[in-house]
């Protein structure tokens, strides 16, 4: 196993429209989180899921943006309509229910620029 | 509302010195910490963790401290080395399990 994988690394879209990343956690990990990052700041929680269910969205979460889980293993991040204020790195985290879930393994990012 | 603060946005230190990087919290309720680190273009990487029930916790050149009446901590690195150079984050977590990241410190290890 090779660690959490994100996919694509960079994206470059133009205001207005949709992107979806995605993300393998590592094989054997339960949860599933989602971070946004900004210049100069630390990651910002998402959301996160537990299996396939979506346990806790943040208010930054908006309506625009869309998480799933199918089947409880890859998850997808759907960002409808994008605006420039969504460009960003989007990290994604997995743990295991263990008795160390609270260590979040990450995977590299997606870098999105909305022009 | 920022709860996690790492007021020193960068760190100089010369090699084979001691690296203290401080961070500071104001929820009560974390319980559980931890410092990642981070290098350009990586995803944070974990490097150790404390419970709120203890008040250090030591893996090899890294020891974390932990002071629940000040709710500060801190991650000493002895000796540093050019390969600690990199920016590191304090994270603080209550039983929700979401991650409460600071804004990371950059440290630079000057040989």
């Amino acid at each position: 196993d090779t660690g959490v994988s994100q996919n694509p690394r960079h994206k470059i879209t133009k205001r207005g429209q949709n992107v979806t990343f995605r993300c393998d956690p590592i094989s054997e990990h339960n949860r599933l989180y989602w971070y946004r990052q900004t210049l100069g700041q630390g990651p910002e929680f998402l959301t996160y899921f537990q299996n396939e269910a979506q346990l806790e969205k943040s208010r930054l979460l908006s309506d625009r943006f869309s998480a799933e889980r199918p089947k409880g293993s890859f998850s997808t991040l759907e960002i409808q309509r994008t605006e420039q204020g969504a460009s960003a790195m989007y990290l994604c985290a997995s743990s295991s229910l263990s008795e160390n879930s609270y260590e979040q393994y990450f995977g590299p990012g997606t870098r999105l620029t909305v022009t | 509302d920022q709860q996690v603060k790492q007021n020193s946005p960068s760190l100089s230190v010369q090699e084979g010195r001691i690296s203290i990087l401080n961070c500071d919290y104001t929820n009560s309720m974390f319980d559980y910490f931890l410092w990642y680190k981070k290098y350009p273009a990586e995803g944070p990487t974990f490097l150790i963790s404390i419970s709120s029930i203890k008040d250090k916790n030591e893996d090899g050149r890294f020891t974390v401290f932990l002071n629940k009446s000040a709710k500060h901590l801190s991650l000493h690195i002895v000796p540093s080395q050019p390969g600690d150079s990199a920016v590191y984050f304090c994270a603080a977590t209550t039983n929700d399990y979401k991650l409460s990241f600071g804004a990371g410190t950059t440290v630079t290890v000057r040989a």
